[in-house]
């Protein structure tokens, strides 16, 4: 069974740092993983897909990285702004599942002005 | 174009009534999917609809229904409520159903079991 797991949990930083948001999954058998972002009480929005063919996907001052082998995916946020402040959550998808998603716990970002 | 949206927004139930929630797919997309999201479990699917037909489903009791139009419209059913089925529903939809494409969600509908 699919396990995703994101490390750290919350994170606090001030603006204008870079930061790197980690998430690991246990069955490497995926198709592809999707980055959202979730304001409080909203819904999910995608910020970047990968599929497991590729190494990286970037969009504007994200970047994510994808290592399929080591289960492992990083979310990178140049020059943080307070209006990143929200939960970032990964999802898989896994071989042969259709388009189930399986997501982590999430990273709740606040970013300091 | 118009996104996902999902149907009634906010809602209170108690306990043993049943509750049922709507979600309209982005225009062409077929894929439309559930899922639970709580402070304790986190986001959960609930099942998946392509073409009208169930593909996937998670994990939950029978108690949790859906179903699929013509026109790609969804609905959930869950009946019985329990208190710990208050949570943040979400619907979602793709292109055409097949892992590669984006996955798109609602805003969500927030349910009170009380």
């Amino acid at each position: 069974k699919q396990e995703v797991t994101q490390i750290p949990a919350a994170l606090s930083v001030p603006e204008g740092e870079n930061l790197v948001l980690n998430c690991s999954f246990t069955d490497s058998a995926i198709y592809n993983l999707q980055w959202f972002r979730q304001d409080p009480g909203k819904g999910l929005t995608s910020l970047l897909l990968i599929q497991s063919s590729q190494r990286e996907q970037t969009s504007g001052r994200l970047n994510a990285s994808l290592d399929k082998s080591s289960g492992r995916s990083t979310l990178y946020i140049a020059a943080s702004q307070p209006g990143d402040s929200a939960t970032y959550l990964c999802a898989v998808v896994n071989n042969n599942a259709g388009n189930m998603l399986t997501f982590g716990g999430g990273t709740r970002l606040m970013v300091k002005p | 174009k118009a996104g996902v949206t999902q149907t009634p927004r906010y809602l209170i139930k108690t306990r043993g009534q049943q509750v049922t929630l709507s979600c309209s797919p982005i225009s062409g997309h077929r894929s439309v999917s559930w899922y639970q999201q709580t402070p304790g479990q986190g986001l959960q699917f609930l099942f998946e609809y392509f073409s009208e037909t169930q593909r996937n489903k998670g994990n939950f009791p029978g108690r949790f229904s859906g179903r699929q139009f013509s026109n790609s419209r969804s609905e959930m059913n869950v009946s019985t409520l329990e208190l710990g089925d208050s949570a943040l529903y979400l619907c979602a939809s793709s292109l055409v159903g097949l892992a590669g494409n984006t996955i798109y969600f609602g805003e969500g509908s927030w349910l009170t079991v009380v």
